[in-house]
């Protein structure tokens, strides 16, 4: 079965260095998102990807952040300037496109990518 | 802003008992979907639910969608050990917005 990929598994970073997270979504998707998850904490929502821009991105999401997808496959998220805050559980995820009211929305999320900012 | 809240936060059940998760939107969704998540790992989709007072069923599992759209439940007949995980609901505020806003979670734990 198709799944999201994530690299790396682990970054370990210190505050102020900037980081590349690495997604790779399912190949038929095109619908891309960002979200995090502080340990132990509810998963939120940073940001939506659809025909190469943002279609939405939350308060979180502010000018540290940045997504690109430099290429066919890959879709990633930037991180400028690292924070002791920005220390969580990154998910990608993606889902095919949909239309209609009762059409699934089912998104499907990649192993994640532990960041820890010291 | 809107908040999703699940109660309760943790449940420890008996292997064999049921279980029940509510989540509670603060403004009306116009979907929900449930996830599970084992521990150490990643969302995984179980169910959307879209119309006012849809129930469906998933073997042991039941899921509602209260006739306000604005509450949800998960119900889990007869736990096994394999049902441990974190259980979310995640809705989204219209059809014109793709942002998930996902509750607080519930951690259900099972004893064999």
């Amino acid at each position: 079965e198709p799944e999201v990929t994530q690299t790396p598994s682990h970054q370990v970073t210190q505050m102020g260095q900037e980081v590349i997270l690495r997604c790779v979504p399912i190949s038929n998707h095109l619908y891309f998102y960002w979200y995090r998850q502080i340990l132990g904490q509810k998963v939120e929502f940073l940001v939506s990807f659809y025909n190469n821009e943002i279609s939405e991105k939350s308060e979180i999401f502010d000018d540290q952040f940045s997504v690109e997808r430099p290429d066919g496959s890959n879709f990633t998220l930037k991180i400028r300037s690292t924070k002791l805050e920005d220390s969580a559980m990154y998910f990608c995820a993606s889902r095919v496109i949909a239309g209609g009211i009762s059409s699934s929305y089912e998104q499907y999320f990649g192993p994640g990518t532990r960041l820890t900012v010291t | 802003g809107q908040q999703v809240m699940q109660i309760p936060q943790y449940q420890h059940v008996q292997e064999g008992e049921d279980f029940t998760t509510y989540c509670n939107s603060s403004t009306t969704l116009s979907n929900i979907q449930w996830y599970k998540q084992r521990p150490g790992g990643h969302p995984v989709f179980l169910i959307q639910l879209v119309k006012s007072g849809e129930v469906k069923k998933q073997k042991r599992l039941t899921f509602q969608f209260g006739e306000a759209k604005k509450n949800s439940s998960l119900h889990i007949t007869a736990t096994q050990t394999t049902d441990v995980g974190t259980y979310f609901c995640a809705g989204r505020r219209s059809y014109n917005t793709d942002k998930l806003i996902f509750g607080t979670g519930t951690r259900l734990q099972v004893f064999p």
